[in-house]
């Protein structure tokens, strides 16, 4: 089936504006997870979704970083008054909570943001 | 989760076996050994995991040294799309949380 996917893939945007990216996580999976990579930095966590339960906000930066899932799927990662240090690649990831794939995270292409 | 070291970077020539090593001399006896690679520009892409046996799937094998303290992974025929970064990750399965924890990763330049 289809993978993981995310929009948008490129957003340029002014420093102070407010974004949204957006995560389809595949078909069936409960958990959620969205990763960022800095220009040059590796892969940071930034919050966990699974299922019905509290997500993991541990990793989030700052109170300017929030993110929601909606009916158990698609997800949206909210950067407030965007500051330029936040421009990286934001990757979601997304696993099943059974059989031979449980807990193999599948990762979506990334939204590429640049802040100016 | 275990800290994992890894070499920087690594060349192969295409058509030759890469063998990417991983050590992990702090796992505990609960926790697994994920591969995970990036090819540029892309979202990382799992390749393997093991506990202690090793393990072989259609992109490549995993061997864990028997104390559990290193693993490589192995990829049998490189080609130049293999070329990416290569990152070794230890963690627990069934935890309340299971995010990954990347390191710097092994760069894989397959050489034509």
């Amino acid at each position: 089936g289809a993978g993981v996917s995310q929009s948008p893939s490129n957003k340029v945007t002014e420093k102070g504006k407010d974004v949204e990216l957006r995560c389809d996580p595949i078909s069936g999976h409960t958990a959620l997870y969205w990763y960022r990579q800095s220009l040059g930095q590796g892969l940071e966590f930034l919050i966990y979704f699974q299922g019905n339960s509290a997500p993991d906000k541990s990793g989030l930066p700052s109170d300017r970083f929030s993110a929601e899932r909606t009916g158990g799927s698609v997800s949206t990662l909210t950067i407030q008054r965007t500051q330029q240090e936040d421009s990286a690649v934001y990757l979601c990831a997304s696993s099943s909570d059974r059989g031979q794939s449980q807990e193999t995270q599948y990762f979506g292409p990334g939204t590429r943001l640049l802040v100016l | 989760d275990a800290k994992t070291t890894q070499p920087t970077s690594m060349d192969c020539a295409e058509g030759r076996a890469a063998n990417l090593p991983c050590n992990h001399s702090t796992i505990s006896g609960n926790e697994y050994v994920y591969w995970y690679r990036q090819i540029h520009s892309q979202g990382p892409q799992y390749i393997i995991h093991g506990l202690k046996n090793n393990e072989t799937n259609e992109m490549a094998s995993l061997i864990i040294t028997e104390d559990r303290k290193s693993s490589t992974l192995i990829l049998p025929h490189a080609t130049l799309r293999d070329t990416a970064v290569y990152y070794c990750i230890v963690r627990a399965r069934g935890g309340a949380t299971n995010k990954l924890i990347f390191g710097t990763g092994t760069l894989l330049a397959v050489q034509p």
